[in-house]
């Protein structure tokens, strides 16, 4: 089994709704990210938690929220989602370290 | 604040040629360097790394890259590269400095050519 799973893969949403992407990891880390991709802008840091009390925002957070449910688990929300954010979003792990990061296979998110 | 410049958005390069992906990046203090690498449809996985020791550091599949304190730069080379090497690479790197999760740069899109 992947180290870091995502639900779902892909999601198609309409404008003004509510949509939940969900990451798990068995890897043990602390450490959780949250990234989007868009083509020629790379991977950008939405949000980042470094223990279940820890939240922090990214680059781009304006329009997400995020909830730390425990240790292995870390959701992505967007309150109403719009098209500009079509796009392939990562959920990434580390240790306490913060080096290396565990990547999962990624959601492809169509906002219509 | 560290941040990372990958020079080429984009690399044709003809099959069993060389190729160079140039990373350069900024931090005032010590750091860790990182290639990922993105298949097609696929998430992003570890290439190779540098945290410590020698300064040239290998994959697997026969990249390599060279720690330049001096230029501050990780550029990834291969001297012979394969179809199955057409993929999306990405530069990172993490500071010393705090607790900042790693910076990535814009990535670099290799296509190799048949």
């Amino acid at each position: 089994d992947a180290d870091v799973t995502q639900t779902p893969r892909n999601r198609i949403t309409k404008t003004g709704k509510r949509i939940m992407l969900e990451c798990s990891q068995t890897k043990g880390h602390d450490r959780m990210y949250w990234y989007r991709q868009d083509p020629g802008l790379g991977l950008r840091l939405i949000y980042y938690s470094f223990d279940v009390k820890d939240i922090n925002k990214g680059e781009i957070s304006d329009g997400y929220s995020v909830s730390r449910q425990a240790q292995a688990k870390f959701s992505l929300s967007l309150e109403s989602a719009i098209p500009n954010q079509t796009a392939l979003y990562f959920c990434a792990t580390s240790d306490l370290a913060g080096r290396e990061q565990y990547f999962g296979p990624g959601t492809r998110l169509t906002v219509t | 604040a560290q941040s990372v410049t990958q020079l080429d958005s984009q690399v044709p390069v003809f099959e069993e040629a060389p190729v160079e992906l140039r990373c350069n990046y900024s931090s005032s203090v010590s750091v860790y360097l990182f290639w990922y690498v993105q298949y097609p449809n696929q998430g992003l996985q570890l290439l190779l790394k540098y945290l410590s020791g020698s300064t040239l550091v290998e994959s697997i599949n026969g990249f390599e890259a060279e720690f330049n304190k001096s230029q501050t730069s990780f550029h990834l080379r291969k001297p012979s590269v394969h179809i199955s090497d057409t993929a999306e690479y990405f530069c990172a790197v993490y500071s010393f400095s705090g607790n900042t999760p790693l910076v990535f740069g814009k990535g670099t899109r290799l296509s190799v050519i048949a």
